[in-house]
């Protein structure tokens, strides 16, 4: 089974900033089947990225994906204020998948 | 509109068996592979199991192996999950997922329902 990592555990920014989310696989994950979800609570997560780097419909073109084998990054540029949530990778290989244990968005 | 609509959930014993079921709408419902996705509180996400569009492929947890079945029914535009034999681990809110349109099985989740909550407990 893959496991993803997701560093920092919690980022603490500002409206306006960039934000940088990492996900580290333990092994090599196709960039085909990588996706980013956000959540907020009380909610469903909520598709972002697939394919590591497609934006799914409706999503803001702050938000960009990027990545290959090991090592995949969401970016939000400009953060806005409904962008302070839970984001969570996730992965499909082998028909198993799994998601990271998610990077908590606070507002500082 | 895309919806997903779960029901089924509540408490049971360690043990003992439930029922949930997905009733979609607003899209070609064989057309997509579906998924339950499960969340326990305090959590982040995990895939319980998945179904190709047809049925005819179906995809588990290692947790749940033996004891999960499942299923869909194309006429009636419903995805289903057998429960048995459950534990406390169990205990999460259970989402049905959509598969993104595409010619291959990606398991990127585009359509979440709302969640039903499976509660296991003596």
């Amino acid at each position: 089974e893959i496991v993803l990592t997701q560093s920092p555990g919690t980022l603490s920014l500002s409206p306006g900033e960039i934000a940088t989310l990492s996900c580290r696989a333990s092994q090599s994950v196709s960039s085909s089947y990588l996706a980013w979800y956000q959540q907020k609570p009380g909610q469903a997560p909520r598709l972002l990225i697939y394919g590591a780097s497609s934006r799914a419909t409706g999503i803001p073109d702050r938000f960009s994906g990027s990545g290959s084998g090991t090592d995949f990054t969401l970016t939000i540029s400009r953060l806005e204020p409904e962008d302070f949530a839970v984001y969570y990778c996730q992965q499909y290989g082998s028909a198993r998948i799994t998601f990271g244990q998610g990077t908590r968005l606070d507002l500082k | 509109e895309v919806q997903l609509l779960e029901s089924g959930g509540g408490l049971v014993q360690p043990g003992g068996s439930l029922r949930l079921s997905c009733a979609a709408s607003g899209f070609t419902f064989a057309s997509y592979a579906l998924s339950w996705v499960r969340q326990a509180p305090g959590r982040g996400p995990e895939w319980v199991s998945g179904i190709t569009g047809s049925g005819a492929s179906t995809y588990y947890a290692d947790s749940v192996k033996g004891r999960f079945t499942i299923s869909r029914d194309n006429s009636k535009n419903t995805l289903y999950l057998q429960m048995s034999s459950l534990r406390a681990e169990d205990t999460a809110v259970y989402y049905c997922a959509k598969d993104i349109p595409s010619p291959e099985l990606r398991f990127n989740f585009d359509y979440w329902g709302q969640g039903t909550l499976v509660t296991v407990s003596s």
